[in-house]
């Protein structure tokens, strides 16, 4: 039981580059979320999805897209043309119930963008 | 104004002392209240859950919610060297499935 697990763990990518982040998890938990983690800023929630091929914005979602597969243990979460501001650590989690009474999290990927 | 206002610090405790860390919150919706420990470079790992208000004990670890004044704090008895970690408070109306509000952490250290 891996729990939560996110691909790849470090990146630097240069402006205007394309990426896409794997999150998967192996506890058929239905809730997935992507987190970035800011200097200051704590986590602030990107996107979020609530089951197979559903997502849902965040507080932050712009720059960024999504896509739950049809094998719902994994959420991508997509930087189409990457930006310095995106820049950050970024964290996946999934939850088992819709009233988010808990949360487990990936160990997070660090992207540099320069 | 964010929702959940936490004292980034650091704070810096000899070990075996007591600590105490706090948080505020501003959305009277909220319910569910929750601890999360993070060491440097993992992720985020549930520590202790709440739900409303009250407290809860878990080994030296004690999660208080008091609603009425909107405060979380989180108590660490006998603290130890390995606690030193950032610890985030997060909470959440139940409402949805959006996700947390998470406190910007505070950084805490253990002096042996």
């Amino acid at each position: 039981n891996a729990g939560v697990t996110q691909t790849p763990k470090f990146r630097v990518l240069k402006t205007g580059q394309s990426m896409t982040l794997l999150c998967a998890q192996d506890m058929n938990h239905e809730y997935m979320y992507w987190y970035r983690q800011d200097p200051g800023m704590g986590l602030r929630l990107i996107h979020y999805s609530v089951g197979e091929g559903t997502t849902a914005k965040g507080e932050v979602p712009d720059g960024y897209n999504v896509s739950r597969l049809k094998k719902k243990q994994n959420f991508l979460l997509g930087l189409e043309s990457a930006a310095p501001s995106q820049t950050s650590v970024y964290f996946c989690a999934s939850g088992q119930t819709a009233s988010t009474d808990t949360q487990y999290f990936g160990p997070g990927t660090r992207l540099t963008v320069l | 104004q964010k929702e959940v206002e936490q004292d980034p610090g650091p704070l810096s405790v000899p070990e075996g002392a007591i600590v105490s860390l706090n948080c505020t919150y501003s959305n009277s919706a909220f319910q569910y209240f929750m601890w999360y420990r993070q060491y440097s470079r993992k992720g985020p790992e549930l520590l202790m859950y709440t739900y409303s208000s009250g407290n809860k004990e878990d080994g030296r670890f004690t999660a208080q919610v008091d609603k009425s004044s909107k405060y979380i704090s989180l108590f660490i008895r006998d603290s130890q060297p390995s606690d030193s970690a950032t610890y985030l408070c997060a909470s959440d109306s139940g409402g949805g499935a959006d996700g947390l509000t998470f406190g910007k952490g505070t950084h805490l250290i253990i002096q042996p």
